[in-house]
């Protein structure tokens, strides 16, 4: 059965705090895993792919361990924009993306 | 910036009802997708489409949903005799060849009564 889990939340934090996320996965024929993120009643919209060689995007920073199974995003210096619900998502082209049920943030002022 | 898009936004029917959700795919993209979400819950997979044909199904996609690609341009669902559990998010995505990631459409909400 392919599963994904994520940290249950909520995550209530301060602007400018660090935050990370971690997720795992119980497929290991899953070839790729992205963040998605997902605001309320909205569609998921793509975050970034995650690598094994780990990945940044500017104040985001994803990491893949597939010996673990095991995948993380750390958020640097959060946002009140960056509250949102983040999903962590495994697939392989071209077919059925898992979705874990999502971690709720919410950065207050 | 290419998008995909859903029509309608929202659609309210009655039990035992038919309904088509529209999606219009980012135009040089070759898989589509429909997924669902239901209030409170995950995104779950109902089928993919490459080629013209269903690719993959989940257990959700039985005989009351089909889906078609009329035309150059759009990517339908069908659901033939809506059941109250059918109310849900609705969402269509689709991918390029060679890309792993998906973009999805803002999503058609569903409400079954």
């Amino acid at each position: 059965r392919k599963e994904v889990e994520q940290d249950p939340g909520p995550f209530n934090v301060p602007e400018g705090a660090t935050v990370a996320f971690n997720c795992t996965y119980s497929n290991s024929a899953s070839q790729s895993f992205f963040w998605y993120r997902q605001d309320c009643r909205k569609e998921p919209k793509l975050l970034m792919s995650v690598y094994s060689s780990g990945n940044e995007d500017g104040r985001f920073t994803a990491q893949l361990n597939r010996a673990s199974q095991y995948i993380s995003l750390l958020i640097r210096d959060s946002k009140l924009s960056d509250s949102a619900t983040y999903l962590c998502v495994g697939g392989q082209a071209g077919t059925a993306l898992i979705f874990g049920k999502g971690t709720t943030l919410s950065v207050s002022s | 910036e290419p998008e995909v898009t859903q029509t309608p936004s929202h659609q309210v029917t009655q039990m035992g009802q038919e309904v088509i959700l529209r999606c219009v795919p980012i135009s040089n993209h070759l898989y589509f997708y429909w997924y669902r979400q239901i209030l409170g819950q995950k995104v779950e997979f109902l089928v993919s489409f490459y080629n013209n044909e269903i690719s993959e199904k989940s257990e959700i996609f039985d005989d009351q949903f089909s889906v078609e690609r009329p035309d150059g341009s759009n990517f339908t669902l069908k659901i033939r005799s809506t059941k109250l559990e059918d109310s849900a998010m609705y969402f269509c995505a689709s991918n390029g060849q060679g890309s792993y990631e998906q973009y999805f459409g803002p999503g058609t909400r569903l409400t079954v009564t």
